[in-house]
């Protein structure tokens, strides 16, 4: 079946301009997770929903992220007046959300944003 | 500070040694995971130990969680060129299920 799809792969723009990176979950995974990849900080969290509780935004460096997941699955992350710091790959990744240590989470490609 | 400290960063070796990589925390995680990352591409799974000194063999790689469950290491027996490629460890705790990880190990094994 398919896997954990996301859009772009790659964005380019302009310090200041909001952007929208787009994520698409395996059917049926209940649980999703957005993180962010760069050269000098690794792998890090950003911001987790499970089913229809209410989502754990504690890894957000800042009130310019957000996310919502739009009927329980497709999510989307929006990042307002991008800074270069922003630059970044971000993954998605989703799970059957058993809520267990052991639940395994599915990555996406990724979309690498670059801020000029 | 990163709660999961990798080590070493960079390995560079010939084909047909070994190596091990280290993933050490003064956290105690209730499941740890090693990923590889291809160039593009996102991590993919390996394994999961969840029980202290467990063992797990992945034909030539083999994963070890400490007794404590704070820290895991990963030994590659006769490394191969495809091999080659990023190594994350990553820890999960009870809140949630989000993930911890390691500032990886990027590998490289030369024919």
């Amino acid at each position: 079946g398919a896997g954990v799809s996301q859009s772009p792969s790659n964005k380019v723009t302009e310090k200041g301009k909001d952007v929208e990176l787009r994520c698409d979950p395996i059917s049926g995974h209940t649980a999703l997770y957005w993180y962010r990849q760069s050269l000098g900080q690794g792998l890090e969290f950003l911001i987790y929903f499970q089913g229809n509780s209410a989502p754990d935004k504690s890894g957000l460096p800042s009130d310019r992220f957000s996310a919502e997941r739009t009927g329980g699955s497709v999510s989307t992350l929006t990042i307002q007046r991008t800074q270069q710091e922003d630059s970044a790959v971000y993954l998605c990744a989703s799970s059957l959300g058993a809520g267990r240590g052991t639940d395994t989470q599915y990555f996406g490609p990724g979309t690498r944003l670059t801020v000029l | 500070t990163q709660l999961l400290e990798q080590s070493p960063q960079f390995l560079s070796i010939q084909e047909g040694e070994n190596l091990t990589v280290y993933c050490n925390s003064s956290s105690v995680f209730s499941s740890l995971q090693w990923y590889r990352q291809e160039p593009g591409e996102g991590p993919v799974l390996l394994v999961t130990v969840v029980t202290g000194g467990e063992v797990k063999k992945l034909k030539r790689l083999t994963f070890q969680f400490g007794d404590a469950r704070k820290d895991s290491s990963l030994h590659i027996t006769a490394a191969q060129p495809g091999d080659t490629g990023l190594y994350l460890c990553a820890g999960s705790r009870n809140a949630g299920n989000m993930l911890t990880f390691g500032g990886g190990t990027r590998l490289m094994v030369k024919p």
